[in-house]
């Protein structure tokens, strides 16, 4: 199993830009989310889904789209990127929601210009 | 909504010391759960804690949970340079699916 797949690991973007983060899970989980990590501010939870046709809004979900149209992946969409949208996002998915154990992806590192 | 807040926000101890981290939450949480994370890494799950006054201990690592269940801590005996990372609760509340992370608490170990 590769476990959470995250891609790019690393992208920049000019401020407008619109791109995709995309995340793939292949262990049949059916829940998943999306976390920002900022420092001093520990790790932000942007949108979560409890299965695939569900997603509502975590904390910081602003400037932020995400859809669930499979089991697998939770792509997450930003539509005009800011300078305050510059960091590490991460994925996460467990088999069912907390208290489940959370396998978090290797990240991608975002800075916007 | 839910806050969690972690102190310290940094804390450095040489080898061989003991390390505590606080838990805070503004609500009363069902569970909680501890991570770690390496520099560069991801977060990596540690423990569950589910009831009132819980502690469980992994080697030289000991969980509590508070007995309002709004608070816990983490402890480690005689900290080794293979601790250094930072370390995060995240808890969850009543009749919700969110999982709220803290600010964490970087440990850093000089030899």
């Amino acid at each position: 199993n590769a476990g959470v797949t995250q891609t790019p690991k690393f992208q920049v973007l000019k401020t407008g830009q619109s791109m995709t983060l995309q995340c793939a899970q292949d262990m049949n989980h059916e829940y998943m989310s999306w976390y920002r990590q900022d420092p001093g501010m520990g790790l932000r939870l942007i949108h979560y889904s409890v299965g695939a046709g569900i997603t509502d809004q975590g904390e910081v979900p602003n400037g932020y789209n995400v859809s669930r149209s499979t089991t697998e992946d939770f792509p997450l969409r930003l539509l005009s990127a800011a300078p305050s949208q510059t960091s590490v996002y991460f994925c996460a998915s467990s088999y069912a929601g907390p208290p489940e154990t959370q396998y978090f992806g290797p990240g991608t590192r975002l800075l916007v210009l | 909504g839910q806050q969690v807040m972690q102190i310290p926000q940094y804390q450095h101890v040489q080898e061989g010391e003991d390390f505590t981290t606080y838990c805070n939450s503004s609500t009363t949480l069902s569970n909680i759960q501890w991570y770690k994370q390496r520099p560069g890494g991801h977060p990596v799950f540690l423990i569950q804690l589910v009831k009132s006054g819980e502690v469980k201990k992994q080697k030289r690592l000991t969980f509590q949970f508070g007995e309002a269940k709004k608070n816990s801590s983490l402890h480690i005996t005689a900290t080794q340079t293979t601790d250094v990372g930072t370390y995060f609760c995240a808890g969850t509340g009543y009749n919700t699916d969110k999982l709220i992370f803290g600010t964490g608490t970087r440990l850093q170990v000089f030899p």
